[in-house]
């Protein structure tokens, strides 16, 4: 398996814009978290999905914020309209569901907003 | 909810010394206590966890250990190398209830020559 996959690995966007995370979880894995990393804040847990059911939202930012997970091998981040504090580098990671605990991370999505 | 903190933010120390990070929780049904080093430009991986079965547990050159009472844990890196400089989450959560870990801020850790 090639572990978490997410795209893309950098995104530049101009404020305002509508911006896209994508992450593919390790197959078989039932829970998925989305985590900002910040200098400030570290790393924050935004939302999780289990067997694609958001169970915990309560990290999400703000109403521009929204994550989706249509299926068991596909998760969307998305931020509408992006601002330049949203700047940050944006971790997926997947885990089992079944008292294996360790969350595998994906490379992350560098996310500036200009 | 659960908050975790972690002391010191950054930490230097003498390549061949002990480094320990600590960190403190708040929910008395937290169970599992992750540890992941993130290197420059890297995702953060798991190197070690503890379950709130025990006290302590090592592995190699790196230890943690646990005291549910205080709701302390920390981690201990004896004979320090430079390929530990990183920073390092300590984390908590309530396995098989919500599966929602938390992290601290994390420390940056430098092995000085």
């Amino acid at each position: 398996d090639a572990g978490v996959i997410q795209s893309p690995r950098h995104e530049v966007t101009e404020m305002g814009q509508e911006v896209t995370l994508r992450c593919k979880p390790i197959s078989g894995h039932n829970s998925l978290f989305w985590y900002r990393q910040t200098m400030m804040r570290g790393l924050e847990l935004l939302i999780y999905f289990n067997n694609n059911v958001p169970i915990d939202d309560s990290g999400m930012p703000e109403d521009r914020f929204s994550a989706k997970m249509p299926n068991a091998s596909f998760s969307t981040l998305k931020i509408q309209p992006s601002e330049p504090r949203d700047s940050a580098v944006y971790f997926c990671a997947s885990s089992p569901h079944s008292g294996d605990t360790e969350a595998f991370f994906g490379q992350g999505t560098r996310l500036t907003v200009v | 909810g659960e908050n975790v903190e972690q002391h010191p933010s950054t930490l230097s120390v003498q390549e061949g010394d002990s480094a320990v990070i600590k960190c403190t929780y708040s929910d008395s049904a937290s169970n599992y206590f992750p540890w992941y080093k993130q290197e420059l430009g890297k995702r953060p991986q798991l190197i070690i966890d503890i379950r709130s079965n025990v006290g302590e547990k090592k592995d190699q050159r790196i230890a943690v250990t646990l005291n549910k009472t205080a709701k302390h844990f920390s981690l201990h890196i004896t004979e320090t190398q430079p390929e530990d400089s990183a920073v390092y989450f300590c984390a908590a959560g309530v396995m098989n209830r919500d599966d929602k870990i938390i992290f601290g801020k994390g420390t940056r850790l430098h092995i000085l020559p």
